[in-house]
């Protein structure tokens, strides 16, 4: 079964410090995985996705396939990075969505 | 263009009643997507179109009918209201050429059931 794990529904760091925002999934074949966020007030929008192997706003991620993970990190915290995370996989036709992590980013 | 758009934004609704959520997107993106959102809860994916006269249903589609009878529309009907579907509605679109991943969202429609 396709699934997607974000183990933080809530994470606060300090404005300058690394964040990480985890996501593990369970799939059986070679997935595609994004990261979309969600700024209050505004629509869900994708961030990334693993095959561009892009940084967007500073934020980069890695597909994992050994420990299948595709954890989203960002070096130095930024306050408008305050928002909703969410990580999914595609599996025919559809994506499928984690529960969400809330990101707050403290001044 | 205006992306996906969503009606109403807000609506509250008695137990047993019956209303339409309207989506509709001008990108001409075969793809469309239901999906509702519970707090803490992610979004699950109620029903999906992969193009006009092609529905199917996605994790929890019961209590929700869609129909797609252009490329543009793809409403989304609740039949008896519930208590339980109590959400916040997004309707989403892709494009099938870059796949599901690529999704596009309107703003959501907040729903009580009372």
């Amino acid at each position: 079964a396709q699934r997607v794990t974000q183990p933080e529904k809530l994470l606060s760091v300090f404005k300058g410090a690394p964040v990480e925002l985890k996501c593990n999934y369970s799939y059986s074949g070679s997935p595609e995985l994004f990261w979309y966020v969600q700024y209050s007030r505004q629509r869900l929008q994708l961030l990334l996705r693993h095959i561009s192997r892009e940084s967007i706003k500073g934020f980069t991620a890695d597909l994992n396939k050994g420990e299948t993970s595709f954890h989203l990190k960002k070096p130095f915290a930024q306050e408008e990075d305050s928002a909703m995370y969410y990580c999914a996989l595609t599996g025919a036709q559809k994506l499928v969505f984690g529960q969400g992590t809330r990101l707050t980013i403290n001044p | 263009n205006a992306g996906v758009t969503q009606t109403p934004k807000f609506r509250i609704l008695k137990i047993g009643q019956s209303m339409t959520l309207q989506c509709a997107q001008d990108m001409n993106h075969n793809y469309m997507y239901w999906y509702r959102q519970d707090p803490g809860m992610g979004l699950k994916l109620i029903y999906y179109s992969v193009g006009a006269g092609i529905t199917d249903k996605g994790e929890v589609p019961n209590g929700y009918n869609v129909s797609r009878s252009t490329t543009e529309d793809f409403p989304l009907r609740l039949e008896l209201a519930a208590p339980s579907q109590t959400s916040v509605y997004f309707c989403a679109s892709s494009f099938s050429g870059l796949g599901p991943g690529e999704q596009y969202f309107g703003p959501g429609t907040r729903l009580t059931v009372t």
